[in-house]
């Protein structure tokens, strides 16, 4: 069975700095697709950003990039210039047949 | 275009009895799955329908059940209700199955007493 591990049940970051979210996963599958989500407090998830395993180059999606590592089966979000806005639960997914979650990082912001 | 939509936003239920939850993905999207999220457990795979047909199921009991409509609404039903039922149910829609990212709805938030 695919799992997905968070070692960082939360993390803070100052206003305006970078933070690194871990996250690794297991399978013996050699096509799937990785994801993070984003859940505010009471709020919606929301994608944030999406990885192809078939693809060697890292998602980006403005300040939200990934470090993609295939063969460590390591997927990390980095947050570039934090914004208060980013407060959340960051949650790491994995997809092939369904879609596996890992248990999330609170990630608090710091004014 | 509009989101996933959720009814009811919460509900308030005994332990035995029976609940329907119901899901509408956005539109175009074919794929409805189901989670179930609580503190303890985190976010947990319930089941994924495609086309009107069970596509994929997580580890759960019986008592936890789908379906999907022909316009790609979906309904999860939960009989004998439990008190390790209270969760936030989840509903996600993607265009196809596997390659597709899941957008979320807002989620039910049901609680057994």
């Amino acid at each position: 069975a695919q799992t997905v591990t968070q070692s960082q049940p939360e993390m803070s970051v100052q206003e305006a700095e970078t933070v690194t979210l871990s996250c690794t996963y297991d399978t013996s599958e050699s096509d799937y697709y990785l994801f993070w989500y984003k859940q505010p407090p009471s709020r919606q998830m929301i994608l944030v950003i999406r990885q192809e395993a078939y693809k060697q180059q890292n998602a980006t999606e403005n300040r939200f990039s990934v470090n993609f590592q295939k063969a460590a089966k390591s997927f990390s979000l980095k947050i570039s210039d934090s914004q208060l806005g980013d407060a959340a639960m960051y949650f790491c997914a994995y997809r092939s047949n369904d879609m596996r979650f890992g248990a999330g990082t609170r990630l608090t912001v710091k004014p | 275009k509009a989101g996933v939509t959720q009814t009811p936003r919460y509900l308030i239920k005994t332990r035995g009895q029976q609940v329907t939850l119901s899901c509408s993905p956005i539109s175009g999207h074919r794929s409805v799955s189901w989670y179930q999220q609580t503190p303890g457990q985190g976010l947990q795979f319930l089941f994924e329908y495609f086309s009107e047909t069970q596509r994929n199921k997580g580890n759960f009991p019986g008592r936890f059940s789908g379906r999907q409509f022909s316009n790609s609404r979906s309904e999860m039903n939960v009989s004998t209700l439990e008190l390790g039922d209270s969760a936030l149910y989840l509903c996600a829609s993607s265009k196809g199955q596997r390659t597709y990212e899941q957008y979320f709805g807002p989620g039910t938030r049901l609680t057994v007493t």
